[in-house]
C-alpha cells in the first residue's frame, strides 16, 4: 500500500500551545519522512525531516518523532505562534523507483493568540 | 534550503487556448522534477514525473497530450497545458529534487491558473 494516513484534519491550539499532528504509513519500504508547512496560495515549504534510523528529531520548535515498530511518525510544534497558523502535509518515499512523495491529506492548524 | 521558482504565478486565459508554465531551480540541479495539481483544501496531487533529457512518467488519469512536460536541462522543466478548459482551472505546483530517489524535494510558489 502507499498511503498515509494523517490526522486531525483541522487542529486549533492556544498561542504558546503544543500542536501535534500524526501520521501512518503501511509500506514498510518508506525511508524518508519530510513534513511540509502550506500557506494559503504558496507553495510547501519542507519543513523537518527524518530517516528511520532515528527516532526523534529537533529543529527549533519543530520536533518529529517516529515509531518505526507502530509505523507512525509525528510533528510536534512546541510554543505555537498565531504565524504558524497553516496546513501542514507529512509525506513518504523510498529510494526505489521515483521515489515520489506519497502524501497525507493536510492538517490545517490554527493558533488562536 | 533550496529555491526553486514558477513562472508566471497567475494566469488567466480564455477556453481552448494552452498555457506554459516554467519551474525552475535556482540554485541547485535536478535531475527529477514533479508536477503536481492541488484542488482547494485538498492535498497535492502528482500529476507527472519528469527527468532531464527523457520523457515525462505520467500518473494513472492524466492526460500526456493535454499536460505537455518537457524537462531541457538539469534546471528547467515546462508545463504545457493545452487547449486548456474551465475545469483545468487549479494550482499547479512544481518540485525540485535535490539528488536521487529519497533525497530532499523543493517545492515552487505554485501556479494559478483560470480558465474562463
Amino acid at each position: 500500500q502507499q498511503q498515509v494516513k494523517q490526522s486531525p484534519q483541522s487542529l486549533i491550539v492556544q498561542k504558546g500551545g503544543i500542536s501535534i499532528i500524526n501520521c501512518a504509513y503501511e509500506n514498510t519500504a518508506f525511508d524518508y519522512f519530510p513534513w511540509y508547512q502550506q500557506f494559503p496560495g504558496k507553495g510547501p515549504a519542507l519543513l523537518i525531516a527524518i530517516r528511520p534510523d532515528v527516532s526523534e528529531k529537533k529543529e527549533g520548535r519543530f520536533t518529529i518523532s517516529f515509531n518505526k515498530s507502530a509505523k507512525q511518525f509525528s510533528l510536534h510544534i512546541m510554543d505555537s505562534q498565531p504565524g504558524d497558523s497553516a496546513t501542514y502535509f507529512c509525506a513518504a518515499s523510498t529510494r526505489g523507483s521515483q521515489g515520489n512523495l506519497i502524501f497525507g491529506k493536510g492538517t490545517k492548524l490554527s493558533v488562536k493568540p | 534550503g533550496a529555491v526553486v521558482s514558477q513562472h508566471p504565478s497567475r494566469v488567466i486565459c480564455k477556453s481552448g487556448t494552452s498555457v506554459k508554465i516554467e519551474c525552475r531551480s535556482l540554485d541547485f540541479q535536478a535531475t527529477t522534477m514533479f508536477w503536481y495539481r492541488q484542488f482547494p483544501k485538498q492535498s497535492l496531487m502528482l500529476m507527472a514525473t519528469s527527468n532531464e533529457g527523457s520523457k515525462a512518467t505520467y500518473e494513472q488519469g492524466v492526460e500526456k497530450d493535454k499536460f505537455l512536460i518537457n524537462h531541457a536541462s538539469l534546471t528547467l522543466s515546462t508545463l504545457t497545458v493545452t487547449s486548456a478548459h474551465p475545469e483545468d482551472s487549479s494550482f499547479y505546483i512544481c518540485s525540485a529534487r535535490r539528488g536521487g530517489p529519497g533525497r530532499e524535494q523543493f517545492f515552487g510558489p505554485g501556479t494559478r491558473l483560470t480558465v474562463l
